[in-house]
């Protein structure tokens, strides 16, 4: 149980496009899903929270015009990087949490972009 | 001070070597406590979930928790080359808060 996917795994793309990342919630509800970045060697980097029905609560330093996210059902979440550049090239992972368990976060299997 | 600390090692040891992971944390109001095993380009994997105080055991991993001391451990036994990954402990209660992270490398 309480695995999370997302898609695609792996993205390149060019400076400029938009890049769409979705994240599932398979067997499980997901009252609060949450976008991480992660560069090599680092930790985990929280962007933004998102509950679904609601605007996504985001972190200082995060552009909420940037990187939008949409959490439509507690199923699914979208965190959608507008105009990519080189320097938006990371490993995002998606993490989501049960509805009426808080206590703990599932992680998704994680995307890794590339923007050329 | 950080919610949460973790020493980023890198951590080495041989193959069958028993592996210390630590984290401490700053408030006494957390509640429940983790530890995510996260191999090189993939997402973080729960590998353990404690609540109280004391130990929980499964298979070759221990958590321990000593909320009087707000000190977590990960103990590995037997260490295998396939437990080479990074290890993030994560403390939560009304908020959730990972450790950086230690690298460890178990050499065969």
């Amino acid at each position: 149980g309480a695995v999370v996917s997302q898609h695609p795994s792996r993205v390149i793309c060019k400076s400029g496009t938009s890049v769409k990342i979705e994240c599932r919630s398979l067997d499980f509800q997901a009252t609060t899903m949450f976008w991480y970045r992660q560069f090599p060697k680092q930790s985990l980097m929280l962007m933004a929270t998102s509950n679904e029905g609601s605007k996504a609560t985001y972190e200082q330093g995060v552009e909420k015009d940037k990187f939008l996210i949409n959490h439509a059902s507690l199923t699914l979440s979208t965190l959608t990087v507008t105009s990519a550049h080189p320097e938006d090239s990371s490993f995002y992972i998606c993490s989501a949490r049960e509805q009426g368990l808080l206590e703990t976060q599932y992680f998704g299997p994680g995307t890794r972009l590339l923007v050329l | 001070q950080k919610e949460v600390e973790q020493d980023p090692g890198p951590l080495s040891v041989p193959e069958g070597a028993i592996v210390s992971l630590n984290c401490t944390y700053s408030n006494s109001a957390f509640q429940y406590f983790m530890w995510y095993r996260q191999y090189s380009r993939k997402g973080p994997e729960l590998l353990m979930y404690t609540y109280s105080s004391g130990n929980k055991e499964d298979g070759r991993f221990t958590a321990q928790v000593d909320k009087s001391s707000k000190y977590i451990s990960l103990f590995i036994r037997d260490s295998q080359p396939s437990d080479s990954a990074t290890y993030l402990c994560a403390i939560s209660g009304n908020q959730f808060y990972f450790g950086t992270g230690t690298s460890l490398t178990v050499i065969p």
